[in-house]
C-alpha cells in the first residue's frame, strides 16, 4: 500500500515569510497525483494544490507552491508572503490505488504576526 | 450547489448507544467517501461509495460501522454500540468517479464524542 510521511509535526513562521512543509510517499506506480489539503480550525478540509507526476513542471497556485521531485518521492509545499489566515493543519495526500485518498499526519503551521 | 453537507455537526452519545450520520454530496459527485480523523491525526479511510455501490471497506469499518447510499445519493453512517474509542471526527467527501484528476471536496464533519 501507498504510504505518506510528513516528518514535521509543528512548525512556525512569522508573517510576510516563506515556510516549506515537507512530504515523502511511496508508490510503485508511475502515474499518479499528489495533493495538499488545508485544515483550518473550523475543520474544513481544503484543496491546496495538486501535482501531476508526469508533469516536470511543479505546480503553482497563487501564494503556494510545490517541490516535486519524483525521483526522490518528495512533496514539498512552500508557502510564501504567509498570512495569519494560513494558521492551520496541512496534508499531503495520495491516491491508493485510484480508490480513496491516503493522508499523511499533518503538520501544524502557526503564521505568528 | 452548496458543496458537501454534514449532519450533525456534533453529537454526544452514551457508551452502548447507537448513531447515525449524514452526508450530502455535491450532487453530480458519483463518489462519496468516509473517514474518520481523531485529535491531531490525518484522516484515515473507512468506505466509499461509487453511485449505490460500497465499493471498499477499510479494515477499521467494524462490524458495528455500516454505511449506506440509497439511490446513489446522500449517505448514512452508523455506529452501533459505540465505544469510547469511537469518539473521533466523522468526516465525508465527494468526488468525480475519476479521482486523480480532481480531488475531494469535504463536509465540514460531525464530531464524536463518546462519554
Amino acid at each position: 500500500a501507498q504510504t505518506v510521511t510528513q516528518s514535521q509535526p509543528e512548525m512556525s513562521v512569522q508573517e510576510a515569510e516563506t515556510v516549506t512543509l515537507s512530504c515523502t510517499y511511496d508508490t510503485s506506480e508511475n502515474n499518479y497525483y499528489l495533493f495538499w489539503y488545508k485544515q483550518p480550525p473550523s475543520r474544513q478540509m481544503i484543496l491546496v494544490i495538486r501535482q501531476e507526476a508526469y508533469k516536470q513542471q511543479n505546480a503553482t497556485e497563487n501564494r503556494f507552491s510545490v517541490n516535486f521531485q519524483k525521483a526522490a518521492k518528495s512533496f514539498s509545499l512552500k508557502i510564501s508572503d504567509s498570512q495569519l489566515g494560513d494558521t492551520a493543519m496541512y496534508f499531503c495526500a495520495f491516491p491508493n490505488n485510484n480508490n480513496d485518498m491516503r493522508f499523511g499526519a499533518g503538520t501544524r503551521l502557526t503564521v505568528k504576526p | 450547489d452548496t458543496g458537501v453537507s454534514q449532519d450533525p455537526r456534533h453529537k454526544i452519545t452514551k457508551r452502548g448507544q447507537n448513531v447515525t450520520f449524514r452526508c450530502d454530496p455535491i450532487s453530480e459527485h458519483n463518489r462519496l467517501y468516509w473517514y474518520r480523523q481523531t485529535l491531531g491525526q490525518g484522516p484515515e479511510f473507512l468506505t466509499y461509495f461509487q453511485n449505490e455501490a460500497q465499493l471498499e471497506k477499510s479494515r477499521l469499518l467494524s462490524d458495528r460501522f455500516s454505511a449506506e447510499r440509497p439511490k446513489g445519493s446522500f449517505s448514512t453512517l452508523e455506529i452501533q454500540r459505540t465505544e469510547q474509542g469511537d469518539s473521533a471526527m466523522y468526516l465525508c467527501a465527494s468526488s468525480l468517479a475519476f479521482l486523480p484528476d480532481y480531488g475531494y471536496t469535504f463536509g465540514s464533519g460531525t464530531r464524536l464524542t463518546v462519554v
